[in-house]
């Protein structure tokens, strides 16, 4: 079955670190390009990093550039958000996307809830 | 970066009413824009890409159009199963949402 499967999200304190993972299957996940995007509880999307086939090429909206970090494992098909030095504001249910070579989302997964809180 | 903006924010109709949603984008996008459906609790599936081609799989009532900077999504004749909140994206210059459109019952 073709999915996206993300785990590893929670409740961490403000400045606390959470890494959130996404199993890729059913299609050859080296060749495209993943997305993260989050939707702050009763918000939009909003997207959150890129990265290319492999960890050379990532892009980040401004407001986490410095403090997460998206790679990948080919060999595992496991894509991966390092999130540093949260905030409030990050509270959000993060979802992983392929992206197809034309440039929009044909694949989410379902989503894994963050919450910031003390 | 590209803001998009999408009107109205709230449309309230009936079943087999004639729906229109208007994404509207801060500068040119060619016609690289998405629009997608998202219901409570479930991730965004893909309608429409490049303003105006439908995804396999999604029915015929659904249809987009523009380009530009001024798109449209089409749901000719309302289902029960329509009633979601829908995203227009663009993705020529990186990769930005509009706020989102709420379809609900009136």
């Amino acid at each position: 079955e073709v999915q996206l499967v993300e785990s590893g999200g929670g409740l961490v304190q403000p400045g606390g670190s959470l890494r959130l993972s996404c199993a890729a299957s059913g299609f050859k996940f080296g060749s495209y390009w993943m997305h993260w995007v989050r939707q702050a509880p009763g918000k939009g999307l909003v997207w959150v990093s890129r990265i290319e086939t492999d960890n050379s090429g990532t892009l980040y909206a401004d407001s986490v550039r410095g403090r997460f970090t998206t790679s990948r494992d080919n060999m595992k098909n496991t894509l991966f958000l390092q999130m540093d030095s949260l905030r409030a504001e990050d509270t959000a249910v993060y979802y992983c996307a392929k992206m197809n070579g034309y440039g929009y989302f044909d694949l989410w997964g379902h989503g894994s809830l963050v919450t910031v809180s003390s | 970066d590209v803001q998009l903006t999408q009107s109205p924010s709230t449309l309230s109709a009936s079943v087999g009413d004639r729906v229109t949603i208007t994404c509207r984008a801060s500068q040119s996008i060619t016609s690289r824009l998405a629009w997608y459906q998202q219901k409570p609790g479930k991730a965004p599936k893909l309608l429409i890409y490049k303003a105006s081609n439908l995804e396999s799989g999604v029915p015929s009532r659904f249809s987009g159009s523009g380009s530009g900077t001024e798109f449209t999504l089409t749901i000719s004749s309302l289902q029960p199963d329509d009633f979601a909140t829908y995203f227009c994206q663009q993705y020529d210059f990186d990769w930005s949402f509009g706020q989102g459109t709420k379809v609900e019952i009136k």
